[in-house]
């Protein structure tokens, strides 16, 4: 079945850096865009940015601009997201999401979620 | 940037009552509009596509409506599986896609 697997649980430093990786099964890779999307402790879903998986372009939220880097690899079916300059308020569940287009856009289905915990 | 606002949050009711949540965008997003259903510890599900259509597989008792800036999500009779946090979604000012704060479901 359609599958996206996230890695495990991370817990960093205030300015560390950190990858998350979400690997695709049971579909065709790079025929669908994949989103990043986060939930803060006590806070709504907010949306990261798209990477679209055919040619590797993306689109980050203005939020994120300059501090996230979404990226793919096609070998392993695995799409990475790399947050840097990490602060207490990143502290979250890191979710990716497959998008489909058509009929119309969506996000399914998602990853099990990465909690990113930030703290010194 | 469009903003998304949801209402009421959160929201009491009981099993067997008819449930609305509404979603207003700051501006006009045709029809662009998903409702997913988050539960604690699980992966957002997509239950509403296109402000109107019911995913397959998604129980009927859920629907949506509306288009332009006014949206509805509703529930027609809340059984305790339902107990989760709803959100709105749009898609017309791409690349944002933007979620909506959130309506947390709870049974009274």
């Amino acid at each position: 079945q359609v599958q996206l697997v996230q890695s495990g649980a991370e817990v960093k430093k205030p300015g560390a850096s950190v990858k998350v990786s979400c690997k695709a099964s049971g579909y065709i890779f790079s025929s669908f865009p994949i989103n990043w999307v986060r939930q803060a402790p006590g806070q709504g879903l907010e949306w990261m940015g798209w990477i679209g998986v055919y040619n590797g372009n993306t689109q980050y939220a203005e939020k994120f601009q300059g501090r996230v880097t979404m990226t793919i690899d096609t070998s392993t079916d695995t799409a990475y997201m790399e947050l840097r300059s990490l602060r207490s308020d990143d502290t979250a569940v890191y979710y990716c999401a497959r998008e489909v287009v058509v009929p119309a856009l969506w996000f399914d289905p998602w990853g099990q979620g990465t909690l990113v915990t930030v703290s010194s | 940037d469009i903003q998304m606002t949801q209402s009421p949050s959160p929201l009491s009711a009981s099993v067997g009552d008819r449930v609305t949540i509404t979603c207003q965008a700051s501006q006009d997003i045709k029809n662009y509009l998903n409702w997913y259903q988050h539960k604690p510890g699980r992966a957002p599900k997509l239950l509403i596509y296109d402000a109107s259509n019911l995913q397959p597989g998604v129980p009927s008792r859920f629907s949506g409506s509306g288009s332009g800036t006014d949206f509805t999500f509703t529930i027609s009779s809340l059984r305790p599986e339902d107990v989760a946090t709803y959100y709105c979604q749009q898609y017309d000012n791409l690349p944002s896609r933007t979620f909506g704060p959130g309506t947390k479901v709870e049974i009274k």
